[in-house]
């Protein structure tokens, strides 16, 4: 069956370091991979996006790695913040048409001061 | 502007009503989505709706029903409802179908929190 997996547990780091959030997905063949930040109470808004035929995208201090071999996506967040704590969602989409998005169920992330 | 709004952001209701969520959008896309979100945070899709054409229903109670007039708005109605609709119910709208322009970037309303008790 398909499945996205991201770490159910929270993800907490030091102000100042780097955040590694992961994204697994099986029986998928995304054409896209989407990073989506969501925070209490808010809708999810969108970060980044990279291709299939992508390895590495960038965005300030958002990096994103897709690995369609090992079915991965890594998101880093450089030089944190504490207002960079909040939930990340990964989110694939595929079909036919690209249509379906399917999103993970997020990691929190606590970046303390 | 909000991009995508939807009403109410609230609603407490008991079991067996009826009540609707209403969404617009003015970003001008073409397609337009409910997802719910549950306790345990997984965003699962609804439906999606194509210039007003139903193109996603992903197994959902008869009970839920969209009806887009146009292709800005994106309306929710559910029937008897149940305590397991309790939930936060977001619309969302994305540029195109198939992301052949946008990648199929979303577009999310702040959510509307439904607890049926």
């Amino acid at each position: 069956s398909q499945k996205i997996e991201q770490n159910s547990e929270a993800l907490n780091i030091q102000e100042g370091k780097t955040a590694t959030l992961t994204c697994n997905y099986t029986n998928y063949s995304p054409a896209y991979l989407q990073w989506y930040r969501q925070d209490p109470g808010r809708g999810p808004v969108f970060l980044l996006l990279i291709r299939e035929n992508e390895k590495e995208k960038r965005k300030e201090r958002l990096k994103v790695t897709f690995d369609t071999t090992l079915k991965q996506s890594l998101f880093h967040i450089t030089a944190s913040q504490p207002a960079d704590s909040a939930t990340y969602l990964c989110a694939l989409v595929s079909g036919p048409g690209g249509f379906k998005t399917i999103f993970g169920a997020g990691t929190r992330l606590f970046v303390k001061a | 502007d909000t991009a995508v709004s939807q009403t109410p952001k609230y609603l407490v209701t008991q079991m067996g009503n009826d009540k609707s969520i209403k969404c617009e959008q003015n970003l001008g896309h073409d397609t337009m989505y409910w997802y719910k979100q549950d306790s345990k945070k997984f965003l699962k899709i609804m439906f999606s709706y194509n210039n007003k054409e139903l193109i996603i229903n992903e197994t959902v109670p008869n009970r839920f029903s969209p009806k887009s007039p146009d292709k800005a708005h994106l309306n929710l109605h559910i029937n008897s409802l149940e305590l397991g609709d309790s939930a936060v119910y977001f619309c969302a709208s994305s540029q195109d179908l198939g992301g052949r322009v946008s990648g199929n970037t979303i577009y999310f309303g702040e959510g509307s929190w439904l607890t049926v008790v």
